[in-house]
């Protein structure tokens, strides 16, 4: 297994640009979701997703849309970025949705920068 | 929403010795899991240990413990014989009982491990 994925590592953007930051899992789990982590604030959910076709929002989703199509796939998509959404963002998902002690698997993160 | 505090933005331990990183939530829930999560330098988010609310006993892995108040909304990790691949950022995490789809994490202790 691969776990989760992200693509790109690192991005540059310019103001205005946009971009779609891709996550994926060979583990066939139900729930993905994605997070920004700023300094000194932790990791703060954006949007996640309980199935194909289900999303739903976090604590953080302005700016942000997602969709989910497959259960393989979460892709986060930035349509027009701002300086505010510098950020390293994560891309995590687990088995099941609801109760359950499964365990939270994350991507390795793609460090994004907005100029 | 729910927050979670970790009072301690670093800490640090001689290797070999035990320390204690703080974490304090906020909540109306009475079902919910906590978690501690190791966040070295490669930036990978690792799964320390997990508590489910409902469980008076504290969790432990290996030198991992964790020292859960459910009274006071309190879930302290404690490293034993502390080694100096510790060293790392630890962030506390929440995660919502009912539907386990909200996560909230705290802004993290780093943790400096002295040889």
């Amino acid at each position: 297994n691969a776990g989760v994925t992200q693509t790109p590592k690192f991005q540059v953007l310019k103001t205005g640009q946009s971009m779609t930051l891709q996550c994926a899992q060979d583990m066939n789990h139900e729930y993905m979701s994605w997070y920004r982590q700023d300094p000194g604030m932790g990791l703060r959910l954006i949007h996640y997703s309980v199935g194909a076709g289900i999303t739903d929002q976090g604590e953080v989703p302005n700016g942000y849309n997602v969709s989910r199509s497959t259960t393989e796939d979460f892709p986060l998509r930035l349509l027009s970025a701002a300086p505010s959404q510098t950020s390293v963002y994560f891309c995590a998902s687990r088995h099941g949705t609801g109760r359950g002690r499964y365990e939270q698997y994350f991507g390795p993160g793609t460090r994004l920068t907005v100029t | 929403a729910q927050t979670v505090t970790q009072s301690q933005p670093e800490m640090s331990v001689q290797e070999a010795e035990t320390v204690t990183l703080s974490c304090t939530y906020d909540t109306s829930e009475s079902d919910y899991y906590l978690f501690w999560y190791k966040q070295p330098p490669s930036r990978q988010m690792i799964l320390v240990i997990r508590q489910e609310a409902y469980k008076q006993q504290n969790a432990t892995e290996n030198r991992f413990s964790v020292n859960f108040q459910k009274a006071a909304k309190s879930f302290s990790l404690k490293i034993s014989d502390s080694q100096l691949g510790d060293a790392a950022m630890y962030f506390c995490a929440y995660r919502t009982g009912v539907t386990g789809n909200q996560f909230y994490f705290g802004t993290g202790t780093s943790l400096t491990v002295i040889p």
